[in-house]
């Protein structure tokens, strides 16, 4: 049993729509962490939440630890926000991922 | 710059050859992980390390070492590679707000 999980795998959206990105986890976590893999595979940290809510930009991300729930939006997306967004939680000295949700945004 | 260097970014061996991978980072992290990416996956934790001097196995070791030369430097090591062992690697820091990685590593075991 994966301890995140993540819906959906795979989005697809036409360009400034609205988007969801969800994220549930099993184990008591200290902090949760919003990453982004780009086309080429770097990867960027995008948020670390450990309550409540926090906004860069376009993109929202919101956490309820009591419902071991985490959510990120991107609003207006945009076609270069095409790429794999990914969960992660730390717990215990680990950091532990989800396997990801691939975005595609086309114009 | 700062960041997490991570060398090689390439890498082909044959089965049983063994090879180390570097990581340092620059920025007076404690915690450093180690990441093996294969497709539908995801990241899977290979072994990290909360502080200098200590060691944990994360969700797949076998088949791995590590070491934590000091707080800037986590290698990881292949002693006697399989074609199993073929993924992309990935070395990752922690602060307190984000985290930060390295570039990857394509290794592939022929």
């Amino acid at each position: 049993k994966n301890e995140v999980e993540q819906s959906p795998q795979n989005l697809t959206a036409q360009e400034g729509e609205f988007i969801t990105i969800n994220c549930s986890y099993s184990v008591g976590i200290s902090a949760l962490h919003w990453l982004q893999q780009h086309p080429g595979g770097g990867i960027v940290s995008l948020f670390m939440l450990s309550s409540g809510k926090k906004k860069h930009g376009r993109l929202i991300a919101t956490i309820n630890i009591q419902e071991k729930h985490s959510s990120l939006h991107i609003t207006a997306s945009h076609p270069r926000d095409s790429a794999v967004y990914i969960c992660a939680v730390l717990y215990t000295d680990k950091l532990i991922f989800g396997t990801g949700t691939r975005l595609q945004v086309f114009p | 710059n700062a960041g997490v260097t991570q060398t090689p970014k390439f890498q082909v061996l044959k089965t049983g050859q063994s090879m180390t991978l570097q990581c340092a980072q620059d920025m007076n992290h404690n915690s450093m992980y180690w990441y093996r990416q294969d497709p539908g996956m995801g990241l899977r934790l290979i072994y990290y390390s909360a502080s200098e001097g200590t060691t944990d196995k994360g969700e797949v070791p076998n088949g791995y070492n590590v070491s934590r030369l000091n707080k800037r430097e986590f290698s990881l090591r292949l002693e006697s590679a399989a074609p199993s062992q073929t993924s992309v690697y990935f070395c990752a820091s922690l602060s307190g707000a984000l985290a930060f990685f390295g570039q990857g590593t394509r290794l592939t075991v022929v």
